[in-house]
C-alpha cells in the first residue's frame, strides 16, 4: 500500500511561470511533509517541509499547501527557473517512524 | 567537502562477486540510514542506525549486510546479490532518529552509489 502518491511522473512548464506538483496521502498520522529535489547523479536535497498543523508554508518562491481534508499537498514553485528542473519527491513523517516517499514528479522548466 | 560522502560513486559487480559500499558523514548527526532507489519506484528505506545501533531493518534480504563502526560511518556490504539489485544506494543522516531536530523527518542525503548486478 502506497502511503504517498504522486500521480504525475513528469511535468513540463515555461520559465517564468508557476509550476505546481501535487502529491495525495492515505496515512492520517502524518505529523510533517517534506519535498525533496534530486539532480540526476546527486542525492536528495531538503527543500521545504509543512507541519500538518498548518495549512501553508512559504520559502521564497517555494510555497507548500496542505488540504487535509483532501488528504492533498501540493508545491508551488513561481516564478519557475531553469536550474529548477529537477525530480521532486514528496514524503511523509509521523512519530519515530520512518519518512514514506513518493514516487516523484520530473520537473522540466523549458526556456 | 558536502556533509554525507559516498564511495564508490558507481560499482559494477557479478553475482557472486563481495564488495562494499561506504558513507561517511561530517554533519555530527547521531543516526545514519541506508535507502535504495529503483527506477519508478518510491525510496525504500533499508536500515537505520542511531547512535550506532541498528533500529530497523526493513526486510532486507540478508545478502544485505549493514556496519556502523561509530556514528560517522556507515558500510553496506553485497555478496551473491541479483540482477534486480541493480539501483541507485543512498546513504542519509539526520540529527536524531526521527530526522532533523525535534523529529520533523528532515534528512541529508549523500550523492549515491550506482550499482550495477551482472
Amino acid at each position: 500500500d502506497q502511503q504517498v502518491k504522486q500521480n504525475s511522473p513528469s511535468l513540463s512548464v515555461q520559465e517564468g511561470r508557476i509550476s505546481i506538483l501535487n502529491c495525495d496521502y492515505t496515512n492520517s498520522m502524518f505529523d510533517y511533509f517534506l519535498w525533496y529535489k534530486k539532480y540526476p547523479a546527486e542525492g536528495p536535497t531538503f527543500l521545504i517541509s509543512i507541519s500538518s498543523i498548518k495549512d501553508k508554508n512559504e520559502d521564497g518562491r517555494f510555497t507548500v499547501f496542505l488540504n487535509k481534508s483532501a488528504k492533498h499537498l501540493s508545491l508551488h514553485i513561481v516564478p519557475s527557473q531553469p536550474g529548477d528542473s529537477a525530480v521532486y519527491f514528496c514524503a511523509g513523517y509521523f512519530g519515530n517512524e520512518k519518512l514514506t516517499f513518493g514516487t516523484g514528479t520530473r520537473l522540466t522548466i523549458i526556456p | 567537502e558536502t556533509g554525507v560522502t559516498q564511495t564508490p560513486r558507481h560499482l559494477v559487480m557479478g553475482m557472486t562477486n563481495k564488495k562494499s559500499l561506504k558513507c561517511e558523514q561530517h554533519l555530527g548527526h547521531n543516526a545514519m540510514y541506508w535507502y535504495k532507489q529503483s527506477a519508478k519506484k518510491p525510496l525504500e528505506l533499508m536500515f537505520v542506525y542511531n547512535f550506532k545501533e541498528q533500529t530497523e531493518n526493513n526486510s532486507v534480504p540478508s545478502r544485505f549486510s549493514p556496519e556502523c563502526p561509530n556514528s560517522s560511518h556507515l558500510f553496506l556490504h553485497l555478496h551473491t546479490l541479483q540482477p534486480e539489485d541493480s539501483a541507485l544506494y543512498l546513504c542519509a543522516s539526520s540529527q536524531d532518529w526521527g530526522g532533523g531536530l525535534a523529529g520533523t523527518g528532515e534528512l541529508f542525503f549523500g550523492e549515491g552509489s550506482r550499482l550495477t548486478v551482472l
